[in-house]
């Protein structure tokens, strides 16, 4: 049972390009969070979203930014118009169904993006 | 406002001891804390993860201790080992919204021969 991927692992993007990041999540699982890491700080919340549905963009910034998860492929964190601000290390989890309290998120290894 | 602080920020510790990190949270209402490893360049990996009527748990080496009350969390490593070298994320989980969570900034842990 492979974990969860994303891709690219590394993109480089001139400011006012595109930016667009891939998730796979486990087998299974039908959660998946986006989270960003800015160097030296913390992950940060930005969107959580199930099959087709958005749950939480509570944290995702209003404008440029979108996620989708799809019914069938990755969930895709789209950056549009990126700014040098948007360098950071993008993340995603994914959980099995259900919200109990052991449900646990399984991280992927990120995608680091810079902005030039 | 929802915050998880943790300390120290960084640590260097030798080989074979042990060293404890702490986490103090105000997420409210609480459902659940974790404690991730994330090695330099990789995501975080789950070590524990306790409920609210939990005190201690144990993965080998790590143990983590939560007190709902006092709204703090401790993670201690024993006899450390090179490949403890990490940053050590503590995690608090708000109940009834969902999937929320709150992530600290960190333990950068260095372990030197």
């Amino acid at each position: 049972n492979a974990g969860v991927m994303q891709n690219p692992r590394h993109l480089v993007r001139r400011r006012g390009q595109e930016a667009r990041l891939r998730c796979s999540p486990m087998k299974g699982h039908s959660h998946v969070y986006w989270y960003r890491q800015l160097p030296e700080e913390g992950l940060k919340f930005m969107v959580y979203l199930q099959k087709e549905n958005i749950i939480d963009e509570s944290g995702m910034p209003k404008e440029r930014f979108s996620a989708e998860f799809p019914k069938e492929g990755p969930s895709i964190l789209r950056i549009q118009q990126v700014v040098r601000g948007d360098s950071a290390a993008y993340f995603c989890a994914s959980s099995p169904p259900g919200t109990g309290n052991y449900n646990e998120q399984f991280f992927g290894p990120g995608t680091r993006l810079t902005v030039l | 406002k929802n915050q998880v602080e943790q300390s120290p920020q960084s640590l260097i510790i030798l080989e074979g001891k042990n060293c404890t990190l702490q986490c103090n949270y105000t997420v409210s209402p609480f459902s659940n804390l974790r404690w991730y490893k994330q090695d330099t360049g990789r995501g975080p990996v789950s070590l524990t993860i306790m409920t609210f009527s939990e005190n201690t748990k144990s993965n080998g080496r790590y143990t983590a201790t939560l007190d709902a009350d006092t709204k703090q969390s401790s993670l201690h490593i024993t006899a450390s080992q090179l490949s403890d070298s990490a940053s050590y994320i503590c995690v608090v989980r708000q109940a009834n919204t969902g999937n929320q969570f709150y992530f600290g900034t960190g333990t950068s842990l260095t372990v030197i021969p």
